[in-house]
């Protein structure tokens, strides 16, 4: 069965640092990706994706993530954060022949100002 | 733009009441989810639905069930509440028909509290 691990449940970062959230999958064929971010009070919406193609997406924002196939893995990137980064990121993997997608467990990423 | 909107953003129900969560999103998608959203579990598959009157288990369908009676609107319904469902529930709908890799967009979702 299709699963997505976000291995960090939650993130300290201050202004200015440098993110990167890990997202690793377990599923052989052609998949998407997806990340989403949920700022407080707010519904999720979604950062970037990932179909095909150049392996290194940009999203809203200023994040990007690199699909790295033979890692199976999907992380966020940003090179300097902002408190207003402040937010639970998902990670969420759909597998060409599923009809459903599969988000991981969330990363709370919290900004010092 | 795109709009999915849950009928509350907070309930409160007693156990055994039988629970009713609507949804209803704009955009003319063909696909509807309910997902619930615990802490440290992430967003857990409920139901969805590809097209009116069609409906497929999630994840955890046990002591739910759905109903899409229109394209626009997807129900969630409690059978009867009980405590380990007090949730945060969210609806999300997208394009494509079952198997379509559409993003999907959400609601702001509904707090449930089951007393």
């Amino acid at each position: 069965a299709q699963s997505v691990s976000q291995h960090n449940h939650h993130v300290i970062l201050s202004e200015a640092a440098s993110l990167e959230l890990g997202c690793n999958y377990s599923y052989g064929g052609t998949v998407n990706l997806f990340w989403y971010v949920q700022y407080p009070g707010q519904h999720l919406q979604l950062l970037l994706k990932y179909f095909s193609g150049d392996p290194l997406v940009k999203g809203i924002k200023g994040f990007e993530a690199e699909f790295i196939k033979s890692k199976f893995s999907f992380n966020l990137r940003k090179p300097s954060v902002q408190w207003s980064d402040t937010a639970e990121y998902f990670c969420a993997v759909k597998a060409s022949s599923a009809s459903k997608i599969i988000f991981g467990s969330g990363t709370r990423l919290s900004i010092r100002p | 733009d795109v709009k999915v909107t849950q009928s509350s953003r907070y309930l409160v129900k007693r156990t055994g009441e039988k629970v009713f969560l609507e949804c209803v999103q704009d955009m003319d998608h063909e696909n509807m989810f309910w997902y619930r959203q615990d802490p440290g579990l992430g967003l857990r598959l409920i139901y969805f639905s590809y097209d009116v009157k069609m409906k497929e288990k999630g994840d955890i369908p046990e002591g739910y069930s759905v109903s899409r009676e229109k394209k626009e609107r997807f129900s969630l319904i409690l059978e009867s509440a009980s405590t380990n469902q007090t949730s945060m529930y969210l609806c999300a709908s997208s394009l494509g028909g079952r198997g379509g890799n559409q993003p999907q967009h959400f609601g702001d979702g509904t707090r449930l509290s089951i007393l």
